[in-house]
């Protein structure tokens, strides 16, 4: 079956602006949860979704936010982008909620300008 | 969720048994020990758990110390493309968030 699968892979943004970014998880999987990847920081827990609802949230600020549909896809959101957003965003699925093994995406890689 | 220490990175060579420590002396009783890899530019992968028995799959061992502060993830035989970051987690099985840290970066060798 399919893996999860992220939109867009690569974008480029300017200081100020926001993005979207998609996340369709495995069939059958209910929990959706993002991670930040950066050289310095290693890779960051944003949040958790399970069943549209947030279930858990990571220590970012809270130009970061995302919600979750009906079907389990998921988008993630960041307003007012800085230079510091420009990171690897990792999108993972499991059957609940977030528990064993997960199901990460190959990423969107955010850059801004 | 319990924190883990892992090196910075280690190299072996191709063939041999790749041994990758990771140090969790604070892991309480109900948290489970998680093993994935990021090969470059790819989203992490999951090779094992386990709570306190030695575990073995078709990737990977795990051996986890009685005292279960310490555990070492075995690959037999590394092969060039076992090249990736390895992360080492300490968490509950009901636990939400899985904090990855900058795990350790192996390099197998020809």
């Amino acid at each position: 079956k399919a893996g999860v699968t992220q939109t867009p892979r690569y974008l480029i943004k300017t200081r100020g602006q926001q993005v979207t970014l998609s996340c369709s998880p495995i069939s059958g999987h209910r929990s959706v949860s993002w991670y930040q990847q950066t050289p310095g920081q290693g890779l960051q827990f944003l949040f958790e979704y399970f069943s549209e609802t947030q279930r858990n949230k990571g220590n970012f600020p809270g130009r970061f936010s995302g919600r979750q549909f009906s079907n389990s896809r998921s988008e993630m959101n960041v307003s007012t982008l800085e230079l510091g957003d420009s990171a690897l965003y990792l999108c993972a699925s499991s059957l609940a909620q977030a528990t064993g093994e997960l199901f990460f995406g190959e990423g969107s890689r955010l850059t801004v300008l | 969720d319990a924190k883990t220490t892992q090196p910075p990175s280690m190299d072996c060579a191709e063939g041999r048994a790749a041994n990758l420590p990771c140090n969790h002396s604070t892991i309480s009783g109900n948290e489970y020990v998680y093993w994935y890899r990021q090969i470059h530019s790819q989203g992490p992968q999951y090779i094992i758990h386990g709570l306190k028995n030695n575990e073995t799959n078709e990737m990977a061992s795990l051996i986890i110390t009685e005292d279960r502060k310490s555990s070492t993830l075995i690959l037999p035989h590394a092969t060039l493309r076992d090249t990736a970051v390895y992360y080492c987690i300490a968490r509950s099985i009901s636990g939400y968030a899985l904090n990855f840290g900058k795990g350790t970066s192996l390099l197998v060798t020809p």
